[in-house]
């Protein structure tokens, strides 16, 4: 069965601080890894890593894909309050096409 | 763009009606749609998957008679909870994938957080 796990389940940090985000998935025909934040409602696209070892980079955020070891990480760094929210990483199956979801990490910036 | 729109955003209703919750792809068409439940601090759980002109595939544990959906064209689904009860008190949330693009990315709506009394 597929699964996706996502460590840690939640994270508080003050303003300034870098921090990683883990991501280890089981998915078969697996071709992309999507990064995801929710803060109230809608999840809002971050990162869609499909090779190994390019890393992506978004102002503060970047992310980086191991095909081989299995698992993503979701850099951010000089945190700021407005970067608390739900980090979800997701895998994608292209058989089923179906997305894996993890339980997300829930984050916390202090001031 | 890749603006999906979620109505209603909240929806109060009584124990046994039914509750409509429409997903629209504003800029673009979506060849398939995903509905998704999420409970308090969980993550996204599909409940099924949305095909335009077919009949949805359903998450085993998902009554199909109880969630209905229908994907009438390549920019509208609707989720229907019929005969409302408590226990389906819950966040919904639909997502669409671009019928334009190769790619993965998910598109989110703004969700649907339903209230049974």
């Amino acid at each position: 069965e597929d699964k996706v796990v996502q460590s840690p389940l939640s994270l508080v940090v003050h303003e300034g601080d870098t921090v990683t985000l883990n991501c280890s998935y089981e998915v078969t025909n697996f071709r992309s890894l999507l990064w995801y934040k929710q803060e109230k409602k809608a999840p809002t696209f971050l990162f869609m890593l499909t090779s190994s070892g390019i890393e992506k980079k978004s102002g503060r955020l970047s992310s980086i894909l191991d095909k081989k070891e299995l698992f993503s990480i979701l850099n951010i760094t000089a945190t700021q309050t407005g970067d608390s929210a739900v980090y979800l990483c997701a895998g994608f199956n292209s058989g089923t096409y179906k997305y894996i979801f993890g339980t997300g990490t829930r984050l916390k910036v202090l001031a | 763009g890749a603006v999906v729109s979620q109505h209603p955003s909240w929806v109060i209703c009584k124990s046994g009606t039914s509750v409509k919750i429409e997903c629209r792809s504003l800029d673009f068409q979506a060849t398939t749609m995903f509905w998704y439940r999420q409970f308090p601090k969980q993550s996204l759980m599909l409940m099924a998957t949305s095909n335009e002109g077919s009949k949805a595939t359903y998450e085993q544990g998902v009554e199909k008679d109880k969630f209905l959906i229908n994907h009438a064209s390549l920019t509208l689904s609707t989720l229907t909870v019929t005969s409302a009860h408590p226990e389906d008190s819950s966040f919904y949330i639909c997502s669409a994938k671009r019928r334009d693009s190769s790619n993965e990315k998910l598109f989110f709506g703004s969700g649907t957080q339903l209230s049974v009394l």
